[in-house]
């Protein structure tokens, strides 16, 4: 199992560019989170989502947008980017609301 | 909403001594669970220790132990025998019972240990 995959690792946008984060799984997680770190603070939830077809909003959900089409893809998608949004992005994954969650390398995001 | 605190930004320990990181949450439920990750310079996250709220008895893994206080709303992380690869940025976490995949994390406590 490769667990939770993120691309890219590292990105640099211009202010109002859009992009997508990419995050996948192959452990037939149901469960799917974004999760962004900025400095000197913990990790805090965008966008999560249980299943298929199936997303919710997290505690800093403005300017991102999910979709779950496929249980194993899970995509972040940037309108248009703004220097508030440079951080580190985590993507995580668990087969239930119970079970551990597996977190993906990270995205460091830089908007300049 | 939910609430978690780590009021000690750094905290540094001597290699084979113990330490203890503090937490504090805040909530209105009844069940929950607790986490403790780790997130060295990989910037990795790494489950330490999960503690479930209805389990009077305090999670243990190895040389990591929790002091899990459920009427006081803390919940200590203890390394025993502290080793340099211990060297990370430690996050308290809360999660609902019935909340899916939702985390709550604190600001994290930087663990220093020296040889």
């Amino acid at each position: 199992n490769a667990g939770v995959t993120q691309t890219p690792k590292f990105q640099v946008l211009k202010t109002g560019q859009s992009m997508t984060l990419q995050c996948a799984q192959d452990m037939n997680h149901e469960y799917m989170s974004w999760y962004r770190q900025d400095p000197g603070m913990g990790l805090r939830l965008i966008h999560y989502s249980v299943g298929a077809g199936i997303t919710d909003q997290g505690e800093v959900p403005n300017g991102y947008n999910v979709s779950r089409s496929t249980t194993e893809d899970f995509p972040l998608r940037l309108l248009s980017a703004a220097p508030s949004q440079t951080s580190v992005y985590f993507c995580a994954s668990s087969y239930s609301g119970l079970d551990t969650q597996y977190f993906g390398p990270g995205t460091r995001l830089t908007v300049l | 909403a939910q609430t978690v605190t780590q009021s000690q930004p750094e905290m540094s320990v001597q290699e084979a001594e113990t330490v203890t990181l503090s937490c504090t949450y805040d909530t209105s439920e009844s069940d929950y669970y607790l986490f403790w990750y780790k997130q060295p310079p990989s910037r990795q996250m790494i489950l330490v220790i999960r503690q479930e709220a209805y389990k009077q008895q305090n999670a243990t893994e190895n040389r990591f132990s929790v002091n899990f206080q459920k009427a006081a709303k803390s919940f200590s992380l203890k390394i025993s025998d502290s080793q340099l690869g211990d060297a990370a940025m430690y996050f308290c976490a809360y999660s609902r019972e019935t909340s899916g995949s939702r985390l709550t994390f604190g600001e994290g406590t930087q663990l220093t240990v020296n040889p």
